[in-house]
């Protein structure tokens, strides 16, 4: 079975602060897909990163960062000067075993920025 | 190229009734797959349709059921409904599957059951 641990429920920090979400996952399988998604009031999943599991580079896009580590099954996101827009809640996900268990979500994290 | 279109955004329904909720996926993409989003239970997998078969299946009862047209639109059906399937229900599409690719969401339908 597949497990994503999100263990921080909710996060507020002042903007332009940087702040850190995390995510651990479970998994027997040597092939596997992490992912994070945004997921605003509005209620649509938007998708911002994919990653395999044989590729532990790091990733940056802009403010956004991402630290895949597996020695600990951690997929970090980081938020560089936060801003009011990045409030939403965030979901880690994992697909893995052939999809068979569809893609499988931590809890998620409410990221509240603070003007 | 167009999102993921989900209808109806919402429904209101009363116990016992059925409901259909349709998706039309990202033109190209042949896997589409479902997701129930609850407070207490978060995101999860309900089934996933690939060239009008379905491919994987979550843990939920028969009441949930789903189809895939030659188009690659699907459709999720819910009989005999219960307080508890109030939920925002989300369609994902991708090229060819859950196993491999990203999924991309619609805005979901929010469904209320009274």
């Amino acid at each position: 079975a597949q497990k994503v641990t999100q263990a921080q429920t909710e996060i507020s920090v002042v903007e332009k602060e940087d702040v850190t979400l995390d995510c651990v996952y479970e998994t027997r399988d040597t092939t596997y897909y992490l992912f994070w998604y945004k997921q605003p009031p509005s209620g649509e999943l938007v998708f911002l990163i994919r990653r395999n599991s044989f590729d532990e580079q790091n990733e940056i896009s802009g403010r956004y960062s991402w630290n895949f580590q597996k020695s600990t099954s951690s997929f970090n996101f980081t938020i560089t000067a936060s801003q009011v827009v990045d409030s939403a809640v965030y979901f880690c996900a994992l697909s893995s075993g052939g999809g068979a268990d569809g893609l499988t979500f931590g809890k998620g994290t409410h990221l509240i920025i603070q003007p | 190229k167009a999102g993921v279109t989900q209808t109806p955004r919402y429904l209101i329904k009363t116990r016992g009734q059925q409901v259909t909720l349709s998706c039309s996926p990202i033109s190209g993409h042949r896997s589409v797959s479902w997701y129930q989003q609850t407070p207490g239970q978060g995101l999860q997998f309900l089934f996933e349709y690939f060239s009008e078969t379905q491919r994987n299946k979550g843990n939920f009862p028969g009441r949930f059921s789903g189809r895939q047209f030659s188009n690659s639109r699907s459709e999720m059906n819910v009989s005999t409904l219960e307080l508890g399937d109030s939920a925002l229900y989300l369609c994902a599409s991708s090229l060819r599957g859950v196993a491999t690719d990203t999924q991309y969401f619609g805005p979901g339908t929010r469904l209320t059951v009274l």
